[in-house]
């Protein structure tokens, strides 16, 4: 079974540029998730969606952050524009469904230094 | 406000020794306590998780104990070696509607050949 994809692995770019990742789930996957861990940190939830529909995005800075997920399947997460504190690993996850009864499943990150 | 607080920030065992790692959390509501494992690069993975309804949970080398009254779990790594040598994050989540993993700061393990 295919893990959960992402791309770029890395990004660098100066502030007030925008960037955007990428994650293909699991297929079947229903939920999914994008996460921010910064260096020295656990993982931070950003947004989860529920098929294509956002169901948790209340420690998203949607001033600049946003994220989509069209036909249920991919998922994009833009930050726009970017600051230096956004300097992390943005990790995606996909689960069966919602709950603890479904592990989540990580994919490998894309690391963003912002100078 | 840091739900689960994870100690120690880092650990150093020899090969062949007993790596501890300890969680305490606040939330009572909380019923599902995984722990991950996270190499250099890699996303985090599942490794074992336990539910406050038994105390201790095993699966080969690794076990979670488990303590509801305190609010605290811990894991255990029996005859460390050095390809455990990563970083260890416990997590907590509720099991109501679309709840969320919350996340310890990681414990980076180093098992000394």
């Amino acid at each position: 079974e295919a893990g959960v994809a992402q791309s770029p692995r890395y990004k660098i770019i100066e502030k007030r540029q925008s960037v955007a990742f990428w994650c293909n789930p699991i297929s079947g996957h229903a939920t999914l998730y994008w996460y921010q861990q910064i260096l020295g940190q656990g993982p931070k939830l950003l947004i989860q969606f529920q098929n294509n529909g956002v169901v948790d995005d209340s420690q998203l800075p949607k001033d600049r952050f946003s994220a989509e997920r069209l036909k249920g399947v991919d998922s994009t997460l833009k930050i726009q524009p970017a600051k230096l504190e956004d300097s992390a690993v943005y990790l995606c996850a996909s689960s069966l469904g919602v709950g603890s009864t479904y592990e989540q499943y990580f994919g490998p990150g894309t690391r963003l230094t912002v100078t | 406000q840091q739900q689960v607080k994870q100690s120690p920030q880092s650990l150093i065992v020899q090969k062949g020794g007993i790596s501890i790692i300890n969680c305490a959390y606040e939330n009572t509501a909380f019923d599902y306590f995984p722990w991950y494992q996270q190499f250099p690069g890699k996303g985090p993975a599942l490794l074992i998780a336990i539910r406050p309804d038994v105390s201790e949970k095993k699966e080969g080398r690794f076990t979670i104990s488990f303590n509801k009254s305190a609010k605290q779990f811990s894991l255990h790594i029996m005859d460390s070696q050095p390809g455990d040598s990563a970083t260890y994050f416990c997590a907590a989540r509720m099991n109501s509607g679309y709840s969320t993993l919350t996340f310890g700061k990681g414990t980076m393990l180093l098992v000394s050949p």
